[in-house]
């Protein structure tokens, strides 16, 4: 299994710019997240998924989207690119519904490092 | 109040000493606790799940106290390999969504 995987593994946008950053799962996970995490900040949870076709806002969802149209993509839309959005983004995956606690367990890609000058 | 509240450290220790971390949280609905390891420019990793018992995986020791409503990690003979930041992380019962706490940042030093 290659677990969790992101594209790219960097990126630097200008201001304005949109783009997409990709994540799969090949672990037949059915909840899918996305996080930023700024330097030396905690994770923020950006958007989440349940399963395909559901999707729902996290903590900073504001300028970006998502969509899961299969149990293993869930792609996260960077819409008219600011400053602001310039950090780490890690997507992860987890089998949530489970009856023991380590089933929450969750699994990150290798994260995303955007620059937004 | 923040949801999931830690010390960001650093903490900076001797090899073989034994360190320990708490993790407070502010919903007591909350049902699953985990602590993650996340090294410089990397992904968090699982480092432990927490039992209310209590458990143990080698030099590491997690622990939960439902009353006072926090979590710790004890480690002990520190290693080198050990500097890390460590993650709390909090799933509210029936949510499955995770709250990430802001870290606490480990150094062991020879």
């Amino acid at each position: 299994n290659a677990g969790v995987t992101q594209t790219p593994k960097f990126r630097i946008l200008k201001i304005g710019q949109s783009m997409t950053l990709q994540c799969a799962q090949d672990m037949n996970h059915n909840y899918m997240y996305w996080y930023r995490q700024d330097p030396g900040m905690g994770l923020k949870l950006i958007y989440y998924s349940v399963g395909a076709g559901i999707t729902d806002k996290g903590e900073v969802p504001n300028g970006y989207n998502v969509s899961r149209s299969t149990t293993e993509d869930f792609p996260l839309r960077l819409e008219l690119a600011a400053p602001s959005q310039t950090s780490v983004y890690f997507c992860a995956s987890s089998y949530s519904g489970g009856l023991a606690p380590s089933q929450e367990t969750q699994y990150f890609g290798p994260g995303t490092r955007l620059l937004v000058l | 109040r923040k949801e999931v509240e830690q010390d960001p450290g650093p903490f900076n220790v001797p090899e073989g000493a034994t360190v320990a971390f708490n993790c407070t949280y502010s919903n007591s609905a909350s049902q699953s606790f985990f602590w993650y390891r996340q090294d410089c420019r990397k992904e968090p990793k699982l480092l432990m799940s927490v039992y209310s018992s209590g458990n143990e995986d080698g030099r590491f020791t997690a622990q939960l106290n439902r009353a006072s409503q926090y979590i710790s990690l004890l480690i002990r003979d520190s290693k080198l390999s050990d500097s890390a930041t460590y993650l709390c992380v909090v799933i509210l019962g029936g949510s499955y969504i995770p709250t990430f706490g802001r870290g606490t940042s480990l150094i062991v030093h020879p």
